[in-house]
């Protein structure tokens, strides 16, 4: 089982153009989440997935959006980069006890 | 909602010396509480977790957490800690009846010969 895995490992974009995250999981976990992380801030929720079909805002949902393709796949989206978006970001599913798996993250750069 | 503090930001410990990183969570409902350990351009992953039951807890890498709810406390110890343990270590909670989890800002400890 490969777990969580995301997609790229790094990117470096220029403001105002796009791209989209992919993140699968093989854990049959309902639940999926998107993350951003930023020195002395911890992990903050972006967006997340209670099950497939759903999608709900996290702490900071703006510039960005998200899609479940299907019970294994919840890409993230910006659509107009900007340089306060230079994170780290980090896909994770969630069992019903919300213990929560993580991949190992998309470095992005926003120049 | 549900909030976390992690009381220390950095913890310099030297090898075999014992390390307690502490955490406080505010919830006004039942919750379940996480350590999560995150080495250098690596993910989280999981250490241990408290969901009901015996207040210690114990998890991997010989680590071991107690839940105080009177204190709303959840402070992670490891009584000999070695070089490898060197990481970022985050506590986390989440309503029992939630789907989310808020995490602390982190606790970098670092381990000296």
């Amino acid at each position: 089982n490969a777990g969580v895995t995301q997609t790229p490992k790094f990117q470096v974009l220029k403001t105002g153009q796009s791209m989209t995250l992919q993140c699968a999981q093989d854990m049959n976990h309902n639940s999926m989440y998107w993350y951003r992380q930023d020195p002395g801030m911890g992990l903050r929720l972006i967006y997340y997935s209670a099950s497939e079909g759903t999608t709900d805002k996290g702490e900071v949902p703006n510039g960005y959006n998200v899609s479940r393709l299907n019970k294994r796949e919840f890409s993230l989206r910006l659509e107009s980069a900007a340089p306060s978006q230079t994170s780290v970001y980090f896909c994770a599913g969630g069992t019903s006890w919300n213990e929560q798996f993580f991949g190992p993250g998309t470095r992005l750069t926003v120049l | 909602a549900q909030s976390v503090t992690q009381l220390d930001s950095q913890v310099p410990v030297f090898e075999e010396a014992p390390v307690e990183l502490r955490c406080n969570y505010s919830s006004s409902v039942s919750v379940y509480l996480f350590w999560y350990v995150q080495y250098p351009n690596q993910g989280l992953q999981l250490l241990l977790k408290y969901l009901s039951g015996s207040t210690l807890v114990k998890g991997i890498n010989g680590f071991e957490a107690e839940f105080n709810k009177s204190q709303t406390s959840f402070h992670l110890r490891k009584p000999s800690v070695h070089i490898s343990d060197t990481a970022e270590y985050f506590c986390a909670v989440s309503a029992r009846n939630d789907y989310k989890l808020s995490f602390g800002a982190g606790t970098t400890v670092t381990v000296r010969a």
